[in-house]
């Protein structure tokens, strides 16, 4: 079985400011585990993805994310918000076949 | 590459009545997959076709629910009769294998009201 928790529904932070979107899995085999993000009216988009090579990923628009296998996490983390950064972003997980179990989403706003 | 692409956009029906959804994936793409994403909640998978086989579907109330995927491309997925909690965004999304790892495409939804 597998599992995700975004720990925060909603995270605010200032443009310019560092972003930290909360993510805990739960799985029974080595997983791959993903961030995508979804903007207002479009579709998912990957933003990064963890296939167990290196355990900090660096993706797009400036984002990275470290696997943490002893604190069964997968944070992910920009050093400065931009206000085109708002939307809602899901951190999935994937130990199996090629099913995807999504967490509940954490939707970032960004303040100028 | 053209992405995955589905119609209609917008779609509202009464309680009861049925409805399709449409869906062609990034060509070459032998795995599709339908998500429902009830708002506030992240997808769910319904459906998981290899070329025109099912490989899950698990999750799909097959009293109401249907799903096909003829000659390996394209797909269309149904719901009769519709109920309100149907209410949702349909997504579909293909991917070029289904090893552990492989990318998932998603199209930008079907936004579905039942009144």
């Amino acid at each position: 079985a597998q599992s995700v928790t975004q720990l925060d529904s909603h995270v605010s932070v200032s443009e310019g400011t560092p972003v930290l979107l909360r993510c805990n899995y739960s799985s029974s085999y080595s997983p791959s585990l993903f961030w995508y993000v979804q903007h207002p009216n479009k579709g998912l988009q990957l933003l990064l993805k963890y296939t167990s090579a290196a355990t900090l990923v660096k993706g797009i628009n400036g984002f990275e994310a470290e696997f943490k296998k002893s604190e069964t996490s997968f944070h992910l983390t920009k050093p400065s918000a931009h206000m085109s950064d708002a939307a809602e972003y899901f951190c999935v997980v994937n130990s199996g076949y090629s099913t995807l179990t999504f967490g509940k989403g954490t939707m970032l706003l960004v303040s100028p | 590459e053209a992405g995955v692409a589905q119609s209609p956009r917008y779609k509202i029906i009464e309680k009861r009545q049925s409805v399709a959804f449409w869906c062609n994936p990034i060509s070459g793409h032998a795995t599709l997959y339908w998500y429902q994403q009830i708002l506030g909640q992240g997808p769910k998978l319904l459906i998981q076709f290899q070329n025109n086989g099912v490989v899950d579907d698990s999750q799909l109330p097959k009293d109401r629910f249907s799903a096909e995927r003829l000659k390996g491309v394209d797909s269309t997925l149904k719901i009769q009769p519709a109920k309100l909690e149907d209410s949702a965004v349909y997504l579909c999304a293909s991917s070029a294998g289904t090893i552990n790892g492989y990318e998932q495409y998603f199209g930008p939804g079907t936004r579905l009201t039942v009144t």
